[in-house]
């Protein structure tokens, strides 16, 4: 039972070059989320999904696009990588909006 | 003002002996719930325990407790008879509702525990 899983683990960008990370559950969770975490600010939602088809904006989802072709599978993508989105991005997901949040283990991105 | 308030950056604790780490929260809402997750060196988000509003037991999982006080706003983790494997951040959230059919977790910024041998 993998649970959620996150590819790539590790990724160093140039500025303004573009990437997707992928994340996949396999607990046939509805709800699907991506928070970024940086130093002293805890973990910060990017954007989530509430089933296949429809993703939302979370709190900082400027610079970010998703998107939730397959239930088990939520994509996020940075169109022109910044220095500012140097981070480790989390993926989580649940079985309803109010339920545990489960995670991945990260993806450590770098802009340089 | 924040919705989750960790007041202790780093803690130290010696092995076996019982922790507590603080977390408090603001919220107007009637129903909401709190969640305390771990966080190793390696980097994953592990989940530890969960109280809901309307709970009236403290929630216990093995060695962790949730302290909940409601009138103070307060969901401490309680670890007890710590082991060198507790040496983490924790991270304190709250779901609260966000409107339609969503809700939405809101992290603390972290309490660093060290175990110390």
């Amino acid at each position: 039972n993998a649970g959620v899983t996150q590819t790539p683990k590790f990724r160093v960008l140039k500025t303004g070059q573009s990437m997707t990370l992928l994340c996949a559950q396999d607990m046939n969770h509805e709800y699907m989320y991506w928070y970024r975490q940086d130093p002293g600010m805890g973990l910060r939602l990017i954007h989530y999904s509430v089933g296949e088809g429809t993703t939302a904006k979370g709190e900082v989802p400027d610079g970010y696009n998703v998107s939730r072709l397959k239930k088990q599978n939520f994509l996020l993508g940075l169109e022109s990588a910044a220095p500012s989105q140097t981070s480790v991005y989390f993926c989580a997901s649940s079985y309803n909006s109010g339920s545990t949040q489960y995670f991945g283990p990260g993806t450590r991105l770098t802009v340089l | 003002a924040q919705k989750i308030t960790q007041t202790q950056p780093g803690m130290f604790v010696q092995e076996k002996e019982a922790v507590t780490l603080d977390c408090t929260y603001d919220t107007s809402d009637q129903s909401y719930g709190l969640f305390w997750y771990k966080q190793p060196s390696s980097g994953e988000m592990i989940f530890l325990i969960y109280q809901g509003s309307y709970d009236e037991q403290n929630a216990t999982e093995g060695r962790y407790s949730l302290n909940f006080q409601k009138a103070r706003k307060s969901a401490n983790l309680v670890i007890s008879a710590s082991q060198l494997g507790d040496s983490a951040m924790y991270f304190c959230a709250m779901r609260e509702y966000s409107g339609g059919s969503n809700y939405k977790l809101t992290f603390g910024k972290g309490t660093l525990l060290t175990v110390n041998p």
